[in-house]
């Protein structure tokens, strides 16, 4: 059973950093891309960052570049995203999602993980 | 980037209904969108990927059709269990992916 698990969130303020992590199982996790997509209290869903099968190949929504480091351990089946500068607008729910199709990037998500919340208040 | 326009925002429909949503892409797209269902305080999962083909173990009373930019995702009988948000996505590979906004479904 393919099961994504994130963790990491919680409340930090402005400016301020976090690491958010997903722990993979159920499959083989270094032959998929990976991505994190959030959604803020209330909102719809927002795409933030991709990571291919061999984290060669990162994508960055503009609203985090220069903020936010996706990375992937394929030893520890484990995905994780860096955020940095963190704003009130950062504050959401973040799921990691397994990507599947074709290209360097597939983006269609078959597999999500339950979410992790962060909180960025002071 | 590509700007999906999701409608309606919210319907309210009977058990038995057939509900269509509708999503248009501010360019032509192909068959590059997906449908999500998610439910309260859930994540959002798969339904229809590539416009029009069903995931594996999703009820065939889901659907999807279109191509270009105009897309629709229809329920022929509506269940109690569907009621959820629902969600298109493009993944043109030269732009941004980008969401619609979500379209609330509920029970009348």
């Amino acid at each position: 059973e393919v099961q994504l698990v994130e963790s990491g969130g919680g409340l930090v303020q402005p400016g301020g950093s976090l690491r958010l992590s997903c722990a993979a199982s159920g499959f083989t996790f270094s032959s998929y891309a990976m991505h994190w997509v959030r959604q803020a209290p209330g909102k719809g869903l927002e795409y933030v960052s991709a990571i291919s099968s061999n984290g060669g190949s990162t994508y960055y929504a503009n609203s985090v570049k220069g903020r936010f480091t996706i990375s992937r351990d394929n030893s520890k089946n484990t995905l994780y995203l860096q955020m940095g500068s963190l704003r009130a607008e950062d504050m959401a729910v973040y799921y990691c999602a397994r990507g599947v199709g074709s290209g360097p990037l597939p983006t269609t998500f078959d597999y999500w993980g339950q979410g992790t919340l962060v909180t960025v208040s002071s | 980037d590509i700007q999906m326009t999701q409608s309606p925002s919210s319907l309210s429909a009977s058990v038995g209904d057939r509900v269509t949503i509708t999503c248009q892409a501010s360019q032509d797209i192909s068959n590059y969108l997906n449908w999500y269902q998610q439910k309260p305080g859930k994540a959002p999962k798969l339904l229809i990927y590539d416009a029009s083909n069903l995931e594996t173990g999703v009820p065939s009373r889901f659907s999807g059709s279109g191509s270009g930019t105009d897309f629709t995702f229809t329920i022929s009988s509506l269940q109690p269990e569907d009621i959820a948000t629902y969600y298109c996505q493009q993944y043109d590979n030269l732009a941004p992916i980008t969401f619609g906004q979500g379209t609330r479904l509920e029970i009348k």
